[in-house]
């Protein structure tokens, strides 16, 4: 059984430009985490979509916006970048079962490098 | 509201010696608490998982924590640390039905010395 899949696993952006990542989640599994993560702050949570809709956003500002698919992959977009948004983003993705939702499962992360 | 604090920001220890990484948390429901590995440039991996079922939860590669409910704490704790164990690890916790709203530590750095 595949894992979460993101691409692109490195990418460098200059500032002021824009990016989309993308995750492919575990097959079956309808909800996909993203969370950044640098040195200075370490895991931050950004949002959460569940069938096609955010169910939960962390205090990111309005620059970081995504979006889900019908088949669950889900891309992240950063627009009007800054240094600080440099880091590496990762995506998991967990399953919903009756009595509630497995762990989430992470994929090896995207690594974005501003300039 | 949910929280998690892990006690040190870094551990060191010997080849073949114990391991304790300390992990205390809160949460205003029921929780499920989760421990993950993250090795350098990599994805994180889940080591164990607490979701209200046995107090004692025993991992991957010999790792185990313990539930304590009236302490707040979920240690992880092996027996005897392996020179593949270095690696940064995160305490998690979540509210039981929805591992979307996942809340983690800062890290704890292994550093495991030959």
């Amino acid at each position: 059984k595949a894992g979460v899949t993101q691409t692109p696993r490195y990418l460098i952006k200059t500032r002021g430009q824009q990016v989309t990542l993308s995750c492919s989640p575990i097959s079956g599994h309808r909800s996909v985490s993203w969370y950044q993560q640098t040195p200075g702050q370490g895991l931050q949570f950004l949002f959460e979509y569940f069938s096609e809709t955010q169910r939960n956003k962390g205090n990111f500002p309005g620059r970081f916006s995504g979006r889900q698919f019908s088949n669950s992959r889900s891309e992240m977009n950063v627009s009007t970048l800054e240094l600080g948004d440099s880091a590496l983003y990762l995506c998991a993705s967990s399953l919903q079962t009756v009595t509630g939702y497995t762990e989430a499962f992470f994929g090896q992360g995207t690594r974005l490098t501003v300039v | 509201a949910q929280s998690v604090t892990q006690l040190d920001s870094h551990v060191s220890v010997s080849e073949g010696t114990p391991v304790l990484l300390r992990c205390n948390y809160s949460s205003s429901y029921s929780p499920s608490l989760f421990w993950y590995v993250q090795h350098p440039n990599k994805g994180l991996q889940l080591l164990l998982k607490y979701t209200s079922a046995a107090t004692l939860v025993k991992g991957i590669n010999g790792f185990e924590a313990e539930f304590k409910k009236s302490e707040t704490s979920f240690h992880l704790t092996k027996p005897s640390a392996h020179m593949s164990d270095a690696a940064e690890y995160f305490c998690v916790v979540s509210p039981l039905l929805n591992a979307g709203k996942s809340t983690f530590g800062d890290g704890t750095t292994l550093t495991v010395k030959p």
